[in-house]
Order: structure tokens, then C-alpha cells, then sequence
């Protein structure tokens, strides 16, 4: 089961940022969190992950509350190539696979 | 070069025949995957191999077999195909299966295949 909770649609306006926020109240010391989106009829693709510092790379930035417990994606100036759903996942610890549990995601429209 | 390349990408067959989709992945990765998105778009792993070795087999009917010739394959063969096996199959790579660096677990995806069981 995924161990991550997502509002299931947001709307943007084009060139205003897009805040995307995730709750993972069960996360554990040890697990990451990571960001993926899938544009349609593509596969997924990886945004960014992080524990517990804030990150930033080219395409998006992660905020991480203090306790773990919730995370923010941050995409600065959504574009209509932004639309996507967007995936918050956190990862199962390695001695049980290190697997990636996909959850429903947030359906992102970025409109004109 | 596609970095993570699935055969077919849409593939139309009859209940009860056999099919395999094939992998390859170019990235020198250790650990290859086969999720199964149905038509409510949910996403689900279904096998990890690491270097060749089944690492994660999920509660998947026997009918599905995974086969890893080498690291950079990654086959799914279906046998007796059902009407709910219908689902886009993709397939994914990462350079470790989970210990060590969180980078190390990025998971590249295919473009996916599309199985449409009649």
C-alpha cells in the first residue's frame, strides 16, 4: 500500500507556480521521498527525492517539514507541458526491496 | 539512444495465447523492474531483478514469468493470456535495488507497452 496521501486534481494558471503538497505521516527515519510525473500515455519520470533537507534541481524544488510528516513540490513557473500526474512516493527500506510503491497522484492541469 | 527500450509498444492478441515483451536498458544499471498500469492508471510493481536475480516478485498469477538473460535484459512472458491481463506494462531500471545511496534508487522508465487482450 502506499504510504503517501495526494489531493487527486489541482488546476494552475500557466506561469504561476505550482505547489503540489503530499502527507506521509507513517515515513520512517530512514526513508526518502521522491517525486515522479507522468505525462500521458508516457512512463513515469523522475523529478526529485530528498530525507529531510529542502532540494532544488532544474525542473522543480522539494520542501520537507521539520517532522517528516509532509513535503511540498514546488514547480516555479508551471508550464502547459507541466500537465501531468504527479507522484509523491516514499520508498520502502532496502531489506524490504527498496521498492517504489506508486499511490494515485495528483492530476495536474496547467491551464492558459 | 532510448535509455530504457520496450518491444512491442502496442501488442492486440486473443485470450489464451502467449506474448512476451522485452526490455533492454543501455544504462549499465544493476536492478531492472516490470510495473502493470491498469485502466484506473494505477501503477504496481510486479518484478525487480538485480544483476540477473529476482530480487521482488509481488503476488503476480504464475502465468507471468520474468526472465533475465543478463543485467541490461529484462523479458516478461505471459502465458494464457486473460481479458484482465489489458494494462500498459512498463518497464524500469535503477543502478542499485535499495541500499546505499537514495540516489542510487532513480528508476528510468520505458515508453511502456500497451497489451490489449480480446
Amino acid at each position: 500500500d502506499a504510504k503517501t496521501t495526494q489531493p487527486p486534481s489541482m488546476d494552475c494558471a500557466e506561469g504561476r507556480a505550482a505547489n503540489l503538497p503530499c502527507n506521509h505521516s507513517t515515513i520512517s527515519g530512514n526513508e526518502y521521498v521522491y517525486w515522479y510525473r507522468q505525462i500521458h500515455s508516457q512512463g513515469p519520470q523522475y523529478i526529485i527525492h530528498g530525507l529531510k533537507n529542502n532540494e532544488t534541481n532544474e525542473m522543480a524544488s522539494l520542501i520537507i517539514t521539520e517532522d517528516r510528516k509532509s513535503s511540498t513540490l514546488i514547480l516555479p513557473h508551471a508550464t502547459l507541458r507541466d500537465t501531468a500526474v504527479y507522484y509523491c512516493i516514499v520508498r520502502v527500506a532496502w531489506n524490504q526491496g527498496g521498492k517504489l510503491i506508486f499511490g494515485q497522484g495528483t492530476e495536474l492541469s496547467v491551464k492558459p | 539512444d532510448t535509455a530504457v527500450s520496450q518491444t512491442p509498444k502496442y501488442l492486440v492478441t486473443q485470450m489464451g495465447n502467449d506474448k512476451s515483451i522485452k526490455c533492454e536498458q543501455n544504462l549499465g544499471h544493476d536492478t531492472m523492474y516490470w510495473y502493470k498500469q491498469d485502466s484506473k492508471k494505477f501503477l504496481k510493481i510486479m518484478f525487480s531483478y538485480n544483476n540477473k536475480e529476482l530480487i521482488i516478485n509481488e503476488t503476480v498469477p504464475n502465468r507471468f514469468s520474468p526472465k533475465s538473460p543478463d543485467k541490461a535484459h529484462l523479458n516478461l512472458h505471459i502465458n494464457s493470456l486473460e481479458l484482465g491481463d489489458s494494462a500498459v506494462y512498463f518497464c524500469a531500471s535503477s543502478q542499485v535495488a535499495g541500499q546505499g545511496a537514495s540516489g542510487a534508487n532513480v528508476l528510468t522508465f520505458g515508453a511502456g507497452s500497451r497489451l490489449t487482450v480480446l
